[in-house]
């Protein structure tokens, strides 16, 4: 089946610097993507859609300049958190869809100190 | 999409059977019902999906009334690494423009008991 990978898998960082989280469709193109956000003990939460070659698609209330999306190729997404808070720590996780059904990465848990 | 209803928690005894509900009472004739998983710390998992008619895969059984107005996921034999919060999202098919963007309600979340 298809395959998502996201990298890191956890990262712990300082407040104020900046992480990139890698998204990689493994065995197919993908021309669209999407990030996600889960707080403990809650469900997911669409952060933005990325689109290859374009600007990425935010959902109301998600900062873009604080999540900066790029979708350079057809198997590859980054997210980037700027000036990461505390208040940023969060699990992250990407999708990818093959034909449709929606595939999911690992995610990547972040942990600002 | 249409919105879902689904029971917060629910407890299956190990080997037996779960059955997952989910209303979607406000489902439009072009729009899918899929199921997901999401074990502790992972990424969700793709289970079933289908449109009007019952679809059974190697993982589960997807039960779609008549009406469409409500489904059931069916793990036959349910056991401990089934435990999990499943997420039943309703939205159309690739035919119509889906992209692959899921919007994620609350789940119910299914613990599985020795």
């Amino acid at each position: 089946g298809a395959v998502v990978s996201q990298h890191p898998s956890w990262v712990i960082c300082k407040s104020g610097t900046s992480v990139k989280i890698e998204c990689r469709s493994l065995d197919f193109q993908a021309t669209t993507m999407f990030w996600y956000r889960q707080f403990p003990k809650q469900s997911l939460m669409l952060m933005a859609t990325s689109n290859e070659g374009s600007k990425a698609t935010y959902e109301q209330g998600v900062e873009k300049d604080k999540f900066l999306i790029n979708h350079a190729s057809l198997t590859l997404s980054t997210l980037t958190v700027t000036s990461a808070h505390p208040e940023d720590s969060s699990f992250y996780i990407c999708s990818a869809s093959d034909r449709g059904k929606g595939d999911f990465g690992p995610g990547t848990r972040l942990l600002v100190l | 999409d249409a919105k879902t209803t689904q029971p917060p928690s629910m407890d299956c005894a190990e080997g037996r059977a779960a059955n997952l509900p989910c209303n979607h009472s406000t489902i439009s004739g072009n729009e899918y019902v899929y199921w997901y998983r999401q074990i502790h710390s992972q990424g969700p998992q793709y289970i079933i999906h289908g449109l009007k008619n019952n679809e059974t895969n190697e993982m589960a059984s997807l039960i779609i009334t008549e009406d469409r107005k409500s489904s059931t996921l069916i793990l036959p034999h349910a056991t401990l690494r089934d435990t999990a919060v499943y997420y039943c999202i309703v939205r159309v098919g690739v035919e119509s423009g889906n992209t692959g963007k899921l919007i994620f309600g609350q789940g119910t979340t299914l613990q599985v008991k020795p």
